[in-house]
């Protein structure tokens, strides 16, 4: 599977857009785009996925760029609840075996 | 749904001692994983399972880790005997099927191995 390269962290002010990138740039085209992120104590928890096409659901947006080498998650209102580690990881559909990174710890300003 | 059930979720042992961690995924997901974490290396994949058929167990780290499935319903990570070194919180997940993208973590279990 890809390796992807995440900052280590980051921080936004509540209610802010928080904009997360993630770069790929080993993907290859049967490869999806997976976002995870974890809450302190809890265990991981599923975002959102894409292939090439921009996705978005309650949770989040994702915008991929064209040549699939790097995408961006983005939570459109970060409320404190969304202080966490945010996982960038890319493996085939179908492919089981998640590769967890370091990640990008997020933390939510008041 | 309740979820993915793990017990026990705090756990602390005596070094040689044998720890079983059971696990009960999500009714009707047919797939089933058992990950680790610490903070030298993160969340690694030790094992996972479809339709209660072990798949890939490269991750497991030595002979002294075995996990079983019986059944669709119920896991067993078992480490004998164990180590300090193995203290680490263990994750179990399900997902539907081998085809779905989204895998459903427990809350964990945290392992102290003294």
């Amino acid at each position: 599977d890809a390796k992807t390269t995440q900052p280590p962290s980051m921080d936004c002010a509540e209610g802010r857009a928080a904009n997360l990138p993630c770069n790929h740039s080993t993907i290859s085209g049967n490869e999806y785009v997976y976002w995870y992120r974890q809450i302190h104590s809890q265990g991981p928890q599923y975002i959102i996925h894409g292939l090439k096409n921009n996705e978005t659901n309650e949770m989040a947006s994702l915008i991929i760029t064209e040549d699939r080498k790097s995408s961006t998650l983005i939570l459109p209102h970060a409320t404190l609840r969304d202080t966490a580690v945010y996982y960038c990881i890319v493996c085939g559909f179908g492919n089981e075996k998640l590769t967890f990174g370091t990640g990008t710890r997020l933390t939510i300003i008041p | 749904d309740a979820g993915v059930i793990q017990s026990p979720r705090h756990e602390v042992t005596e070094m040689g001692q044998e720890v079983t961690l059971r696990c009960k995924p999500i009714s009707g997901h047919n797939s089933l994983f058992w990950y680790r974490q610490t903070m030298m290396r993160g969340l690694e994949l030790l094992i996972y399972f479809n339709n209660n058929v072990p798949i890939d167990d490269s991750g497991m780290p030595e002979d002294r880790f075995s996990a079983k499935m019986p059944n669709a319903s119920f896991s067993t990570l078992k480490i004998q005997p164990s180590e300090p070194r193995d203290s680490a919180v263990y994750f179990c997940a399900s997902s539907p099927d081998r085809s779905s993208y989204e895998q459903y973590f427990g809350p964990g279990t945290r392992l102290t191995v003294t």
